[in-house]
């Protein structure tokens, strides 16, 4: 079946520190994949998205690389802010007659001033 | 409108109670979905719409959750006989196409006493 592992939060880091939050997947066909955020009090909002292997999605700073290989989809940011701290969901969507979107756990991030 | 809107933002109903959750996709919008997401939990789908078309109701947990878009545009889920584990924000999405970007309502955080 198709399903998505993220790494378990919370994650604490310093201003300006160095961001990994892990993801893997498994799928049946070919998938898209997806990271979305939720800030505080806000709705889900898409963060970035890749729809083959090798694709690179980025925005705000964020970036994952499709890997088909490894079946992960890690996202990474060189220097976090404290505005970015949310919650992150890594998502996968397969055609099976409609796309279906399978969410991740999510990952919440504390970025300390 | 600018968005995708969900109302009532917040419900609570006495076990046993009859609900219904609208959503309304932004205008044009051809395809609709809906999810649930537990506390601490990412977004599980629930059932997916083309126009008035429901393709996917995979996601149903029981036949008490009904879900209709009769004119392609405006969405009601419906949960009957409501029981405490209904409890959990219901979300609704909508986007261009079944492939495309998802927009995410703010949710109806549903509380079954």
């Amino acid at each position: 079946g198709n399903s998505v592992t993220q790494m378990e939060g919370p994650v604490t880091l310093s201003e300006e520190a160095f961001l990994t939050i892990n993801c893997t997947y498994t799928a049946t066909g070919y998938p898209s994949l997806f990271w979305y955020v939720q800030y505080p009090g806000e709705g889900l909002q898409l963060l970035l998205k890749a729809t083959k292997a090798d694709d690179k999605g980025s925005n705000k700073g964020f970036e994952a690389t499709y890997r088909k290989e490894t079946t992960s989809f890690h996202l990474e940011k060189g220097s976090v802010q404290v505005s970015d701290s949310a919650v992150y969901f890594c998502a996968l969507s397969v055609d099976t007659g409609g796309f279906k979107t399978i969410f991740g756990a999510g990952t919440r991030l504390f970025v300390k001033a | 409108g600018a968005g995708v809107s969900q109302s009532p933002r917040y419900k609570v109903a006495k076990r046993g109670q009859d609900v219904a959750l609208r959503c309304d996709p932004i205008s044009g919008h051809v395809s609709l979905f809906w999810y649930q997401q537990a506390l601490g939990q990412g977004p599980e789908f629930l059932t997916y719409f083309q126009n008035e078309a429901q393709l996917d109701k995979s996601g149903l947990p029981s036949d008490r959750f009904f879900a209709e878009r009769p004119e392609g545009s405006v969405s009601t889920l419906k949960i009957q006989r409501t029981q405490q584990e209904d409890s959990a924000v219901y979300l609704c999405a909508s986007s261009l196409g079944s492939g495309a970007e998802q927009f995410f309502g703010p949710g109806t955080r549903l509380t079954v006493l």
